[in-house]
């Protein structure tokens, strides 16, 4: 049971570059997030997903697209890559009230 | 607008002493709260929580308190050990589901 999974661990893209975050559960849990941490301000919401086909905004989604094609897998895409957008970035699948949180992306844009 | 604040971001305590991390929400409408831990280069942990029925709630070394009136909660940890060095983020939901996470606070325990 590997839980949460997220690939990669570390990116670094130039402004204007497109890329996709991967996120994968094994817990066969409906509900699933994308969160970005910033010094000081906490996890932030970026979308979320209550079920396959399902997706929602969060708090701060310009510049990030996501999708649900599957129960296991919730990919964060980002279009155009922009400085504000570096960040580690954090997947969590959700039973109930707990969340489950991956390891984590740390991406840099230049 | 940040609904839940955490408004120290650091605590350095001594080995064996109590830690208290203090937590503060403004929206009423939160009914569960919880507290996650973070070590470095590794994602948040569920670490304890509490729903706005009670007012304490206790697992081990960790204690969560809620002062509903002042929209206040705390996390105690007594003793401190060395392993409890990381940061701590308050969080809250209300029955939307949406969470809701405090900016951290940065624990240190020192020998």
């Amino acid at each position: 049971n590997a839980g949460v999974t997220q690939t990669p661990k570390f990116q670094v893209l130039k402004t204007g570059q497109s890329m996709t975050l991967q996120c994968a559960q094994d817990m066969n849990h409906e509900y699933m997030s994308w969160y970005r941490q910033d010094p000081g301000m906490g996890l932030r919401l970026i979308h979320y997903s209550v079920g396959a086909g399902i997706t929602d905004q969060g708090e701060v989604p310009n510049g990030y697209n996501v999708s649900r094609s599957t129960t296991e897998d919730f990919p964060l895409r980002l279009l155009s890559a922009a400085p504000s957008q570096t960040s580690v970035y954090f997947c969590a699948s959700r039973r109930q009230n707990e969340q489950f949180f991956g390891p984590g992306t740390r991406l840099t844009v230049l | 607008d940040q609904q839940v604040k955490q408004n120290s971001p650091s605590l350095s305590v001594q080995e064996g002493r109590i830690s208290i991390l203090n937590c503060d929400y403004t929206n009423s409408m939160f009914d569960y709260f919880l507290w996650y831990k973070k070590y470095p280069a590794e994602g948040p942990t569920f670490l304890i929580s509490i729903s706005s029925i009670k007012d304490k709630n206790e697992d081990g070394r960790f204690t969560v308190f809620l002062n509903k009136s002042a929209k206040h909660l705390s996390l105690h940890i007594v003793p401190s050990q060395p392993g409890d060095s990381a940061v701590y983020f308050c969080a809250a939901t209300d029955s939307w589901g949406k969470f809701q996470f405090g900016a951290g606070t940065q624990v240190v325990v020192t020998p």
